[in-house]
């Protein structure tokens, strides 16, 4: 059974960097695309991104460009989301998932990882 | 403002059917049968319900089914349980550069 385990909670100033894990067990993590999506307090879902672990290759949700760095490490089976300068609009929970056949149909989420920005 | 319309609410009685809107553009739902469905309860994260239009992962109820006509997706529960009550998002494909766009999300109670 495929399981992604995220990091938890973090609390950040503004102008600060975030980095949230994601580790996945229980299948083939190089394999399939891990997306990050984040839900507003009371909003909806929000596409942030994505990285294919065995291309290595991500890629961004334009209002997200230069300011979020997704990575992988394929020894750990680990993804990892990086949101750069921080204000107080990113206070959001953060959700990693599986993409199930490569058209943003994610079939596995974390338990996502609740990202607070205040001063 | 989220890139796929979806209502903000919706209603039905146990027993009865609903049906979900989701109503994008040519460039996303109108080009692709691709769309997906999510469930989410309140503090949890979301569930894939249906995905490439009408297809349901294994262990989904098969009172869940989704359609497409033109630019609009539909999700519709069938014989609605109390515990189908939750906030659905639908999600398309919109192509490699853009790659996927969600609805603002709609809240289903169950009467």
């Amino acid at each position: 059974q495929v399981q992604l385990v995220q990091s938890g909670a973090e609390v950040k100033k503004p102008g600060s960097s975030v980095k949230v894990s994601c580790k996945a067990s229980g299948g083939t993590f190089s394999s399939y695309a891990i997306n990050w999506v984040r839900q507003a307090p009371g909003q909806g879902l929000e596409w942030m991104g994505r990285i294919i672990p065995i291309l290595n290759i991500a890629d961004y949700a334009q209002k997200f460009q230069g300011r979020v760095t997704i990575t992988a490490d394929k020894s750990t089976s680990t993804a990892y989301m990086e949101l750069s300068s921080l204000r107080s609009e990113d206070t959001a929970v953060y959700y990693c998932a599986r993409d199930h056949q490569g058209f943003g149909d994610m079939d596995y989420w974390g338990q996502g990882t609740l990202v607070t920005v205040s001063s | 403002q989220s890139a796929l319309t979806q209502p903000a609410s919706v209603s039905g009685s146990l027993g009865q059917s609903i049906t979900i809107s989701c109503t994008g553009t040519s460039s996303d739902v109108g080009s692709y049968n691709l769309v997906s469905w999510y469930q989410q309860h309140p503090g949890k994260a979301p569930k894939l319900m249906i995905y490439e239009g009408s297809k349901r992962p294994s262990g989904v109820s098969n009172r869940f089914s989704g359609s497409k006509s033109g630019n609009t997706a539909s999700l519709t529960i069938s014989g609605l349980q109390a515990e189908d009550e939750a906030d659905y998002y639908c999600c398309s494909y919109a192509g490699s550069s853009t790659y996927v766009v969600f609805g603002g999300g709609t809240k289903l109670t169950v009467l």
